[in-house]
């Protein structure tokens, strides 16, 4: 199975902060790359798709880059709204996989 | 709008069994892959398995953790997605959600792109 590994695993910052989540995946997954949003008690919502692509309606302060096993989410100029839970995914190879999370905790 | 309804999560006894459904609309039901996702109490989220569309011959795919056991089914005639699960046990203790899939690249690499609220199954004596 690809394990995806995301870093750090939570974080506090404060609005208007820029955060950057990683997320290594254990072999190559190709562009098959999706991050997701989970607000506590939510259900998750996807951000971005095939690493960059920014699902309709995103604000363009979330953004998605890397390559072959090393991906990166950023959130620039951090809103209230986006203090939550961070996933990546991999749709590459099955079982697809997620990342174990990323926590943006509120400074 | 798109819109998932999951349904049918409960308590249920270890060695149990449970069916949940998804009620999809606001979009073509037919030409998209499925999946179901699950979240224990308190923590990250697993791929529990697909559904593909009735051009990929329905074919389905699953978790090691769930093979043999869980069934993915779908009525393109009722806009429904279901799984069946058999002798649960109490690690399957978990939100269920349902997800629409959409496809990027040449090839139908499917992602999550919508899902629905969730439903709760606990598996408890």
């Amino acid at each position: 199975d690809i394990q995806m590994t995301q870093s750090p695993s939570s974080l506090s910052v404060s609005v208007g902060d820029s955060v950057t989540i990683t997320c290594r995946a254990s072999q190559g997954i190709d562009n098959h790359l999706a991050w997701f949003q989970q607000r506590p008690g939510r259900a998750p919502k996807s951000l971005i798709y095939a690493v960059s692509n920014l699902q309709t309606g995103v604000p363009s302060r979330f953004s998605g880059s890397g390559s072959g096993t090393d991906f990166t989410l950023t959130i620039s100029s951090l809103q209230p709204e986006d203090f939550a839970t961070y996933y990546c995914y991999q749709y590459n190879t099955f079982p697809l996989t997620f990342g174990g999370g990323t926590e943006v905790q509120i400074k | 709008d798109v819109q998932l309804v999951e349904s049918g999560g409960g308590l249920v006894q270890p060695g149990g069994s449970l069916s949940l459904s998804c009620a999809a609309s606001g979009f073509t039901f037919s030409d998209h892959y499925m999946e179901w996702v699950r979240q224990a109490p308190g923590k990250g989220l697993e791929w529990v398995g697909r559904s593909r569309n009735k051009a990929n011959s329905y074919s389905t795919e699953y978790a090691a953790s769930v093979k043999g056991r869980f069934t993915i089914s779908r009525d393109d005639s009722q806009n429904s997605l279901y799984l069946r699960m058999n002798s649960l046990k109490t690690e399957d203790t978990a939100i269920y959600y349902c997800t629409r899939g959409s496809c990027s690249g040449g090839s139908c690499h499917s992602f999550p792109d919508n899902w629905g609220q969730g439903t709760l199954v606990t598996v408890s004596s």
